[in-house]
């Protein structure tokens, strides 16, 4: 069964800096793309960022770009976004979800996600 | 800001056909699959169509999914009480190089 465990969330200043992280299990980590999506609360989805089955290519949603950062270290079998410069505006549930054999696929399955509240 | 457009609500009662459109671009629904995902209340989302209208393994057959040009839609027939969540599409596009999802369309069941 696939699994994706979020964490690292949590309550962090205007400004700050957070990573999450999220672990794989269930199926080869090595080849899928893995994604960052957000929900801010009350609000809809956003997707954020996905990487490639291999690390080598990511792309950023407009609102993130030059501030979050998404890696992965197949060894592990772990996703990681690391997020710097936080806004208000970052407020809300992070998932991870896994992609296909390229980045443009669908996302299945999610994970449970974690929060993240940036606030003084 | 969603870049796709869905209507914010829909409703019907038990039985029911339910529709919810999804309104897109040439660089989006127009070249690339739409996916639909359902987010049932406190939870997180599911994937519900893929590549248009492909259902994975466990998703009944009420559920199907369909494009045309810019737009798509996802038709829920035979509405059950435990249909009530919100629904997203989503596609790739090309011109922002990204992911994109729809504005979400709550469906109550009356």
């Amino acid at each position: 069964e696939v699994q994706l465990l979020e964490s690292g969330g949590g309550l962090v200043q205007p400004g700050g800096s957070l990573r999450l992280s999220c672990a794989a299990s269930g199926f080869t980590f090595s080849s899928f793309a893995m994604n960052w999506v957000r929900q801010a609360p009350g609000k809809g989805l956003e997707w954020v960022s996905v990487i490639s089955d291999s690390g080598g290519n990511t792309y950023y949603a407009a609102s993130v770009k030059g501030r979050f950062t998404i890696s992965r270290d197949n060894s592990q079998n772990t996703l990681y976004l690391q997020m710097n410069s936080l806004r208000a505006d970052d407020t809300a549930v992070y998932y991870c979800a896994k992609g296909g054999s390229t980045v443009y696929n669908w996302f299945d399955p999610w994970g449970q996600g974690t929060l993240v509240t940036v606030s003084s | 800001q969603s870049v796709l457009t869905q209507p914010p609500s829909a409703s019907g009662t038990p039985g029911q056909r339910v529709t919810i459109s999804c309104s897109g671009s040439s660089s989006n629904i127009g070249t690339n699959y739409v996916y639909w995902y359902q987010q049932l209340p406190g939870t997180a989302p599911k994937l519900l169509i893929y590549r248009n209208n492909q259902r994975p393994s466990g998703v009944p057959d009420r559920f199907s999914g369909s494009k045309s040009g810019t737009s798509a839609s996802l038709a829920i027939s035979g509405l059950r009480s435990e249909d009530e969540a919100d629904y997203y599409c989503a596609a790739w596009d090309d011109s922002l190089s990204g992911h994109v999802f729809g504005t979400g369309t709550k469906v109550t069941v009356l």
